[in-house]
């Protein structure tokens, strides 16, 4: 069955510094997505970053990248130059076989912001 | 456009007690999905409707939730009669799509059930 593990309750970090979320997961099928989603205090859930098992390079979407290692099976999300707004909880997920819409997530990491 | 809404946004009830949750997609989004998290545990998946029709039901934990779409338009999810171990937050989720896969799902903001 798939898995996401992420090992990080909560991280601090300073405005304007850059910070690194780690995720990683289990999976048998040779073609997944795995994605970021942010929640902020409003509780909404903000689709971040999305990378394709087949994809060749490394997502990236503004200040917020992905660091796709497939034979270490993780995909950490990387923060740059972080913002006050930035604070939130961030889920990675993973969606399975294609066909299978399902979105299997972590157990999420808390992101504080400090001045 | 209009994201993803759900109603209500907190429901407290009594153990025993029937609630409706109620989502609307983003309009023209074929595909909803339900998803539910319990204090301090991972977002599980617990079903997924492509239009009207239930594509995924597996992750519905037992005879007390029933969901539907009616009109492959907004979805309801019934938990009757509702338990403890029911609380937590309920999100939906659509995405577009038809027969294909369609990576990028917009969520709702969530209905937090308490049942106490």
């Amino acid at each position: 069955a798939q898995k996401i593990t992420q090992t990080q309750p909560g991280m601090f970090v300073q405005e304007k510094e850059a910070v690194t979320l780690d995720c990683t997961y289990d999976t048998s099928d040779p073609s997944y997505g795995l994605f970021w989603y942010k929640q902020p205090s409003s509780g909404e859930m903000i689709f971040l970053i999305y990378q394709g098992s087949y994809d060749q390079q490394n997502a990236t979407e503004g200040r917020y990248s992905l660091n796709f290692q497939k034979a270490r099976k993780s995909a950490n999300l990387v923060i740059s130059a972080s913002q006050l707004g930035d604070s939130a909880m961030y889920f990675c997920a993973m969606r399975d076989s294609p066909g299978f819409q399902k979105l299997v997530f972590g157990t999420g990491t808390r992101l504080l912001v400090s001045p | 456009e209009a994201g993803v809404t759900q109603f209500p946004s907190h429901s407290v009830i009594e153990k025993g007690q029937t609630v409706t949750l109620r989502c609307d997609p983003i309009s023209g989004h074929d595909n909803l999905y339900w998803y539910r998290r319990v204090m301090g545990k991972e977002i599980k998946f617990l079903l997924h409707f492509v239009k009207e029709s239930k594509q995924d039901e597996s992750g519905m934990p037992n005879n007390r939730f029933l969901a539907e779409r009616t009109g492959g338009t907004y979805s309801t999810l019934k938990v009757q009669p509702a338990e403890l171990e029911d609380s937590g937050v309920y999100f939906c989720a659509s995405s577009q799509g038809q027969g294909k896969v369609s990576y990028e799902q917009y969520f709702g903001p969530g209905t937090r059930l308490t049942v106490t």
